[in-house]
Formats: C-alpha cells, structure tokens, sequence
C-alpha cells in the first residue's frame, strides 16, 4: 500500500528563520514520483516540485531545498529565510510512474505560519 | 492566459438534494482530475480522465457520484441524494501527458476548488 506521512500538522516560525517539513512515505514500487504542493489561503494547489526515485540529488530553487532520501524514505523540504508569504498548507505527495494509476497519494499536510 | 476553474465556488444544499460540479480545464491539457478534501486534510484521489476516456476511479467513488467529460474538454461531476458526508471541498486539476502509459508524472495544474456543505 502507499502512504505519505507529515507529522508535523503546525509549525510556526519568526520571518527569517530556517524551516524544515517533514516527509516519509511508503511504497513498494521500485519507481515511483514524489511532490511537494503548496496550497496558500486562496486554496488553489501549486505545485513546488517532483522528484523521480531514480534521481537522489537534492535540489535547490531559490530559498527552497529539498532532501530526498531513499535509505530513509523521506523526500523533506526546507525553506530558508523565510517569510510571511510562505504561510500556507504543504502537501507531499507520491505517484505512480505508469499507467497502473494515475492518483496522486498526499499526506495531511503541514501548515506553516511565518509570523513577522 | 486562464487557469483551471471551477464552477460554483461554494454550494449549500440539504441532505438528499442532487448537486453538480463543472470543471473547466486548461485548454490544452488531455488530463483531468477529481480530487476531494476535507478539513485539515489532504486531497483524495475520486477520478481520472485521458481525454473524454475515464480511465480510473477510487472506491471513493460510490454509486451516487458520475463524473463525465464528454466532448474531452469540460468534465462534470454530480452527487446524487448528498449526505452530510459528502461536505468537502472538490477539486479539479488538469495537466498534459505526452505518453499514453506515462504516469501522473507532470505539474497539475488545480482549480480554487467548489466548496460543497450539506445541511
């Protein structure tokens, strides 16, 4: 079965601080995809990043970096310096890579209140 | 350049009422997507659609929603006889695959969701 873990359901941080969510998953596909979506109060999804299983290098886009480790089947996301209009819900995802499904699995989410 | 939307923003109905849900996607995207979600939540898979073909459905899916896509551009999706479970917010997502067999592997792209309450 697939299943994404947030354990973190609130998190809350002065503007400027370093912040780190969590993400564990759990799939018995070889390969498979992992996302991060950001759902601001609007409520409109944006999706932030996908990270194929064959592909271990962390990345980097701006204040926004993300850890995926397979040994520990987790796929974090920290954000640097951040600000108050990084206050939203974070969802971590995780999909098939063929057409055996084309769902996309999402954890419970974190919210993250950046205060000023 | 317009975006993913959907149409009503909220709905308030009684229990037993028959409600619908209409999603306009990005133009050119093939793929669309039901998704639903409720308070504190995180989206739930409900359907999938590759053109006007409805290619899954969860077992979220009871007999008393349909969801159809027609003409592979616009989809609807309608409860029948709601139940105070069925409040949630649902959304609609699109994106474009380029292989047939290719996984949901791409950005979707949501809309702000149709809010659903039922008295």
């Amino acid at each position: 079965a697939q299943k994404v873990t947030q354990a973190q359901t609130e998190i809350s941080v002065v503007e400027k601080e370093d912040v780190t969510l969590d993400c564990v998953y759990e799939t018995r596909d070889t390969t498979y995809y992992l996302f991060w979506y950001k759902q601001p109060p609007s409520g409109e999804l944006v999706f932030l990043i996908r990270r194929n299983s064959f592909d271990e290098q962390n990345e980097i886009s701006g204040r926004y970096s993300w850890n995926f480790q397979k040994s520990t089947s987790s796929f974090n996301f920290t954000i640097t310096a951040s600000q108050v209009v990084d206050s939203a819900v974070y969802f971590c995802a995780l999909g098939k890579t063929m057409d055996s499904s084309y769902k996309l699995i999402f954890g419970s989410g974190t919210r993250l209140l950046v205060r000023p | 350049d317009t975006g993913v939307s959907q149409d009503p923003r909220h709905k308030i109905t009684k229990r037993g009422q028959n409600v619908t849900f209409r999603c306009d996607p990005i133009s050119e995207h093939n793929r669309l997507y039901w998704y639903r979600q409720t308070l504190g939540q995180g989206p739930e898979f409900l359907t999938y659609f590759q053109n006007e073909a409805q290619l899954e459905k969860s077992r979220l899916l009871s007999d008393r929603f349909s969801a159809e896509r027609p003409k592979g551009s616009f989809s609807t999706l309608e409860i029948q006889r709601t139940e105070q479970g069925d409040s949630a917010m649902y959304l609609c997502a699109s994106s474009s695959g380029l292989y047939a067999r290719e996984g949901p592997t791409g950005e979707l792209f949501f809309g702000e969701g149709s809010r659903l309450t039922v008295l």
